[in-house]
């Protein structure tokens, strides 16, 4: 079927506001990661699901940011009281059952590309 | 966390074979070495992986070094189609999260 999906693709917002972006995986793909990309650099991770299970949350930069996945398919990442240092591009990718066919691969969506005025 | 190290740049000619090196001299022996690349506005797109030993695909091929600190990604005929910045990733076998670096962006000239 499709691929990752996400969006909105763009979304330009005021300082202090807060937004959400939303991500669909692959139908049946039972761990989904987030990441930041900041421009001109790679992608650094942000927290991982799997199904509905927030595992890890390390890398979110401070508590304004929220990630929640409640029924174990879409994912959305909130982020509260933005800051222009949160504009970036926001990936999302998700991943099949590890012993499947290509298990190990993460499949990523285009990128939710946020700009904080 | 373990680290990689990669040419910011790199150019190569149509149809010519492509070597992008990549360093992670802190390895462990639980890390996967997988690489991606990423065209403009678009997510990484998996190109190949391998734990030990050399791997090849259709797209690519993955030569690690005996020691594991480092390894290179061939391109056997680079494409116009091939030009992206090419990450060289570790993923820690026991966990989940990639360790992205900056990458090698990959200019390919007619």
């Amino acid at each position: 079927g499709a691929g990752v999906s996400q969006s909105p693709r763009y979304k330009v917002a005021k300082r202090g506001q807060d937004v959400a972006l939303r991500c669909d995986p692959i139908s049946g793909h039972v761990s989904l990661f987030w990441y930041q990309q900041a421009l001109g650099q790679g992608p650094e991770f942000l927290t991982y699901f799997q199904n509905e299970a927030q595992l890890d949350k390390s890398g979110l930069p401070s508590d304004r940011f929220f990630a929640e996945r409640p029924e174990g398919s879409v994912s959305t990442l909130k982020i509260q009281r933005t800051q222009q240092e949160d504009s970036a591009v926001y990936l999302c990718a998700s991943r099949g059952p590890r012993l499947a066919l290509r298990g190990e691969t993460q499949y990523f969506g285009p990128g939710t590309r946020l700009l904080v005025l | 966390d373990a680290k990689t190290t990669q040419p910011n740049s790199m150019e190569s000619n149509e149809e010519e074979p492509v070597h992008l090196p990549c360093n992670h001299s802190t390895i462990s022996g639980t890390d996967y070495i997988h690489w991606y690349r990423q065209l403009p506005s678009q997510g990484p797109e998996y190109v190949i992986h391998g734990l030990t030993s050399n791997v090849n695909n259709r797209m690519a091929s993955l030569a690690i070094a005996e020691d594991r600190k480092s390894s290179t990604l061939i391109l056997h005929r680079a494409t116009l189609r091939d030009a992206a910045v090419y990450y060289c990733i570790l993923r820690d076998g026991r966990f989940n999260k990639f360790y992205f670096g900056s990458g090698t962006k990959l200019n390919v000239k007619p």
